[in-house]
């Protein structure tokens, strides 16, 4: 079956500080891959996708790159800010599938 | 009204209460889900409407009760619920039988407290 595995949080960060989230997935067909966001007292928020090997999604600063051979779609932002604190979640969607496999979220915190 | 959205946005109910979540998504799209999440643990899905027709039900127990009577509309009747109910329920939608990618866009949730 599909699974998405990210790094456990919490994540502390000051401003203009590197954010690296691991995501690695399981999938048995040719999945596209979602980064989704949930700021405080929100529901999910697209953020960023990729649907086939080398795709890269970026967003908002935030990129992640589909690959392959290593069965990953980590993101990374390069300056983050206070706004950006939030919830962070992976995904996988299988072709004709309906579902979306989640990650179990990462907390991400950064300080001014 | 655009997007995905949920009424209640908070609801605290007892444990002998009926009640029921609403949501509607202004997309024009043809599935969609419940979701539960809790503190601490992962996103479960719940229910997956398409076309108005339930495709799946995730071991849900029988208090919590879909219903989809239109493509636009989806609610969550909910009856006796116990004190680990309580989470943040969220709707989603999205378009997967348009091909391409299936990418779902989510309500803001109901908070819902059992007490």
């Amino acid at each position: 079956g599909n699974s998405v595995t990210q790094m456990e949080g919490p994540v502390t960060l000051s401003e203009e500080a590197f954010l690296t989230i691991n995501c690695t997935y399981t999938a048995t067909g040719y999945p596209s891959l979602f980064w989704y966001v949930q700021y405080p007292g929100e529901g999910l928020q697209l953020l960023l996708k990729a649907t086939k090997a080398d795709d890269k999604g970026s967003n908002k600063g935030f990129e992640a790159t589909y690959r392959k051979e290593t069965t990953s779609f980590h993101l990374e932002k390069g300056s983050v800010q206070v706004s950006d604190s939030a919830v962070y979640f992976c995904a996988l969607s299988d072709q004709d599938d309906y579902k979306l496999s989640f990650g179990a979220g990462t907390t991400v915190t950064v300080r001014a | 009204e655009t997007g995905v959205t949920q009424t209640p946005r908070h609801l605290v109910m007892g444990m002998t209460n009926k009640k029921s979540l609403k949501c509607e998504q202004h997309l024009g799209h043809n599935a969609m889900y419940w979701y539960k999440q809790s503190a601490k643990k992962p996103l479960e899905l719940m229910f997956v409407y398409s076309l108005e027709e339930r495709v799946e039900n995730n071991s849900v127990p029988s208090r919590f009760s879909p219903e989809c009577p239109n493509s636009s509309h989806l609610f969550l009747h909910l009856h006796t619920l116990q004190p680990e109910d309580s989470a943040l329920y969220l709707c989603a939608s999205s378009n997967p039988l348009a091909g391409g990618i299936s990418e779902q866009f989510f309500g803001p949730g109901t908070r819902l407290t059992v007490l």
